[in-house]
């Protein structure tokens, strides 16, 4: 059974670091390329950013509002995911979820996502 | 960016409905497209990609159409455990993004 559990979410001050993590198990963590999609309180989902796998050099793509200011990383030994926050805005409020992606026909999508930890930036 | 722009933005229905939701494309996306439900508190989960396909394990009362700038999700007998919100996501091209979602709720 895939499962991604996220943790490190915490109340931090505007300006301040955070580091999530995702441990992923159930499949081949390697394989996979990975992404963290937010969602504020209340509001829709936004895509944060995906890590590749190895194969494709662990290259990372970013959203504009991130991008600068967080870094997404893996350790394939550990079947892990990271999001290192830095930074952060009071916008940055959110669930934050690690998903795997699925490549189907060249394009890779989401097909399971962890429970979500929660950031909150406030002073 | 790609924009995806759902209708409607809340829909009210009863048990045994047939619920249809739109998801139109700021452009072209060929069907890199997927459909996603969430349920309060809850992580979304994965219910259509690439426009039409159901993932595994998905209801069959649930099903996906369209290409290019038009996808439409649609549930054949709306069930309780169906009230939930619904996004589009598209995978073409960087950055991802995803509709603004449609709140389905019982009438």
């Amino acid at each position: 059974e895939v499962q991604l559990v996220e943790s490190g979410g915490d109340l931090v001050q505007p300006g301040g670091s955070l580091r999530l993590s995702c441990a992923a198990s159930g499949f081949t963590f390697s394989d996979h390329y990975m992404d963290w999609v937010r969602q504020a309180p209340g509001k829709g989902l936004e895509w944060v950013g995906r890590i590749r796998n190895k194969a494709n050099s662990y290259t990372t793509e970013y959203a504009a509002s991130v991008k600068g200011r967080f870094t997404i990383s893996r350790d394939d030994s550990k079947n892990s995911l990271y999001l290192q926050m830095n930074s952060l805005k009071t916008e940055d409020t959110a669930v934050y979820y690690c998903a795997r992606s699925l490549n189907r026909s060249g394009r890779n999508f989401f097909d399971y996502w962890g429970q979500g930890t929660l950031v909150t930036v406030s002073s | 960016d790609i924009q995806l722009t759902q209708s409607p933005s809340f829909l009210s229905a009863s048990v045994g409905d047939r619920v249809t939701i739109t998801c139109r494309a700021s452009q072209g996306i060929s069907s890199y497209l997927a459909w996603n439900q969430q349920k309060p508190g809850k992580a979304p989960k994965l219910l259509i990609y690439a426009a039409s396909t159901l993932q595994s394990g998905v209801p069959s009362r649930f099903s996906g159409s369209g290409s290019g700038t038009e996808f439409t999700l649609t549930i054949s007998s709306l069930q309780p455990e169906d009230f939930a919100t619904y996004y589009c996501q598209q995978f073409n091209s960087y950055p991802l993004t995803f509709g603004g979602g449609t709140k389905v709720e019982i009438k």
